[in-house]
């Protein structure tokens, strides 16, 4: 039971690089979710998206951009990162809207941006 | 818009120990709501969940009751163990929204 998958589980780039963070999900769920995790400000939403082809910004969505070409997966990528970005990075899925079904959560992406 | 508002933390508690976690939450109509729980190193997981008025979630020994007439969640425990020790974070999902709302996270200290 993969559940859902993130990669790479530890990455530490320099400031300007780019990288993509890849989410995986195998139970068909249209919904899934990106947010970062920070020291006392708990999680926040970066983008998400509502079925295969379609995305839409969160609350914190500057500096990242997402694609959803497969139903399957979520990519999150960083075009030029900055120490700010520093952040643990989690994906999630619901099989419904967040109303209506548990989320389910990867294991984590600890980004260390220096 | 909707929100989840939990007691800061973090809670230090010894082994055996009752744990109440306070939750709140203003939303419109009626939410559903859910405790998630976080250990180190992890994602978050599905405690226990209730989807209406008077529903009570158990899951582990901890229980949650939703409570519409004061707009609450809060999260006990009669006796908790060394490997309850967590981050927990209470969470609504609204009709009117694709989004889960999350608190900020309290976490849970246990003291052998």
């Amino acid at each position: 039971n993969a559940g859902v998958t993130q990669t790479p589980k530890f990455r530490v780039l320099k400031t300007g690089q780019s990288m993509t963070l890849l989410c995986a999900q195998d139970m068909n769920h249209e919904y899934m979710y990106w947010y970062r995790q920070d020291p006392g400000m708990g999680l926040r939403l970066i983008h998400y998206s509502v079925g295969e082809g379609t995305t839409a910004k969160g609350e914190v969505p500057d500096g990242y951009n997402v694609s959803r070409l497969k139903k399957q997966n979520f990519l999150l990528g960083l075009e030029s990162a900055a120490p700010s970005q520093t952040s643990v990075y989690f994906c999630a899925s619901t099989y419904l809207g967040g109303d209506r079904s548990e989320a389910f959560f990867g294991q984590g992406t600890r980004l260390t941006v220096v | 818009g909707d929100s989840v508002t939990q007691m800061e933390g973090p809670v230090t508690l010894s082994e055996e120990a009752f744990l109440t976690i306070n939750c709140t939450y203003t939303a419109t109509g009626y939410p559903s709501l859910f405790w998630y729980v976080q250990y180190p190193g992890e994602g978050l997981q599905l405690l226990l969940k209730a989807t209406k008025a008077d529903d009570k979630g158990s899951n582990k020994g901890f229980e949650a009751t939703y409570r519409k007439e004061t707009t609450s969640f809060h999260l006990e425990k009669g006796s908790v163990q060394v490997s309850d020790s967590a981050v927990y974070f209470c969470a609504l999902g609204s009709g009117g929204s694709y989004i889960p709302t999350f608190g900020r996270g309290t976490s849970l200290i246990v003291h052998p």
